[in-house]
């Protein structure tokens, strides 16, 4: 596509529930990155995938969220048993190369009650 | 101490003034990137830098690696340059990017 599309644009969830959030990335970017964005706060990095390697998972805050990359393409970003404290703006980026320029999702807004 | 420092936290200006943003880093980069967010939440890449002066529109972009310093400027700014604006290193060896904490931006008609 166009941009970066990212699905839901909002989701309220119930604390405990598991929810799965998705990034379509730009046709042909190997590089895919999800951040993380607080009320108020500054953007983390969760995890970044490139290609076929091994995705760097090092800015995952937990064991509770994961994500995976199908296909080199679609990423789907999964947060089980949802705390108050997961609720954000989670935002995926990609890019050609890793140096390149970035491409940003509208983003996600997660809120848990 | 955060690795990369922005300053101001707020900057709010009358239309048509003349803006710095300036941006501190601590740690070795290949790259440097200037985001910005408007208050939808959606985030445009401005710029990235590895050296010297970059130019688009009313944006202009400097780096300087020896100083581990770059600022961005807007020139005759306007309302609809109201927007956070962040800086973000890619570090040396690394894969990602490291983020500032953003400036907001409100320029007053």
């Amino acid at each position: 596509g166009a941009g970066v599309s990212q699905s839901p644009s909002n989701k309220v969830t119930e604390k405990g529930k598991d929810v799965e959030l998705r990034c379509d990335p730009i046709s042909g970017h190997t590089a895919l990155y999800w951040y993380r964005q607080s009320l108020g706060q500054g953007l983390e990095f969760l995890i970044y995938f490139q290609g076929n390697s091994a995705p760097d998972k090092s800015g995952l805050p937990s064991d509770r969220f994961s994500a995976e990359r199908t296909g080199g393409s679609v990423s789907t970003l999964t947060i089980q048993r949802t705390q108050q404290e997961d609720s954000a703006v989670y935002l995926c980026a990609s890019t050609v190369t890793v140096r390149g320029g970035y491409t940003f999702g509208s983003g996600t807004r997660l809120t848990v009650v | 101490k955060n690795e990369v420092e922005q300053s101001p936290q707020n900057l709010t200006a009358q239309e048509g003034e003349f803006i710095t943003i300036n941006c501190s880093y601590s740690v070795g980069i290949s790259a440097l990137h200037w985001l910005q967010q408007h208050p939808g939440g959606g985030i445009v890449s401005l710029f990235m830098l590895s050296s010297g002066k970059k130019k688009h529109g009313r944006l202009i972009a400097t780096i300087n690696i020896q100083e581990k310093h770059s600022s961005l400027h807007i020139t005759a700014s306007h309302p609809r340059d109201s927007a956070v604006y962040i800086c973000a290193v890619f570090l040396q060896g690394a894969q990602k990017l490291v983020f500032g904490q953003g400036t907001r931006l409100t320029i007053n008609p």
